[in-house]
């Protein structure tokens, strides 16, 4: 079975600063998907990026990338010029390819994010 | 277009009621997956339907079942309900390509209370 591990409960970043998230994950396979998803106050869960294991290149979302290294198994997200907006929980999540994905998304335990003003 | 649409959005029940808990997918997202948020377990995958069949269930007792509609809405149960069942319950829907889900899109969620 997939795990995710999300090391850090809590980051605390001043606004317009720069903050990275950890994410490191195990799986056997070699088709995957990786996904960042941010769940704000509103417990509404948003997509914020997403990266195919078979890409080399990292994703790239306007203020937010990605650094995957597929052979150290971490997918760790960076926020640039952080905005008060960004404050919320965020979730690490990888998909297998096997069975077209019905298996689900695997969730790590989330990473509380604050932004100072 | 209108995102994936969960009703109702708040429920109070007892335990040993049922409860059934609806989601409307994004126009034109056949699959439809189901999540189970609460603070011990986190988010954990329920079960995942597409084209009006279950493909598959997470690790979950048979209490919690669902279904999918011909217009690919989805409903889920929960029988004989238990205080543990308390929990924002997430629907998500996505395209699919061939048999390949793409990215899941959620929506607002319900959250169940039992007493």
């Amino acid at each position: 079975a997939q795990t995710v591990t999300q090391s850090q409960p809590e980051m605390s970043v001043q606004e317009a600063e720069t903050v990275t998230l950890s994410c490191t994950y195990d799986t056997s396979e070699s088709d995957y998907y990786l996904f960042w998803y941010k769940q704000p106050p509103s417990r509404q869960m948003i997509l914020v990026i997403r990266q195919e294991a078979y890409k080399q290149q990292n994703a790239t979302e306007n203020r937010f990338s990605v650094n995957f290294q597929k052979a150290a198994k971490s997918f760790s997200l960076k926020i640039s010029d952080s905005q008060l907006g960004d404050a919320a929980m965020y979730f690490c999540a990888y998909r297998s390819y096997s069975g077209g994905g019905a298996d689900g998304l695997t969730f790590g335990k989330g990473t509380h994010l604050i932004i100072q003003p | 277009k209108a995102g994936v649409t969960q009703t109702p959005r708040y429920l109070i029940k007892t335990r040993g009621q049922q409860v059934t808990l609806s989601c409307s997918p994004i126009s034109g997202h056949r699959s439809v997956s189901w999540y189970q948020q609460t603070p011990g377990q986190g988010l954990q995958f329920l079960f995942e339907y597409f084209s009006e069949t279950q493909r598959n269930k997470g690790n979950f007792p048979g209490r919690f079942s669902g279904r999918q509609f011909s217009n690919s809405r989805s409903e889920m149960n929960v029988s004989t309900l238990e205080l543990g069942d308390s929990a924002l319950y997430l629907c998500a829907s996505s395209l699919v390509q061939g048999f390949l889900i793409e990215t899941q899109y959620f929506g607002p969620g319900t959250r169940l209370l039992v007493l």
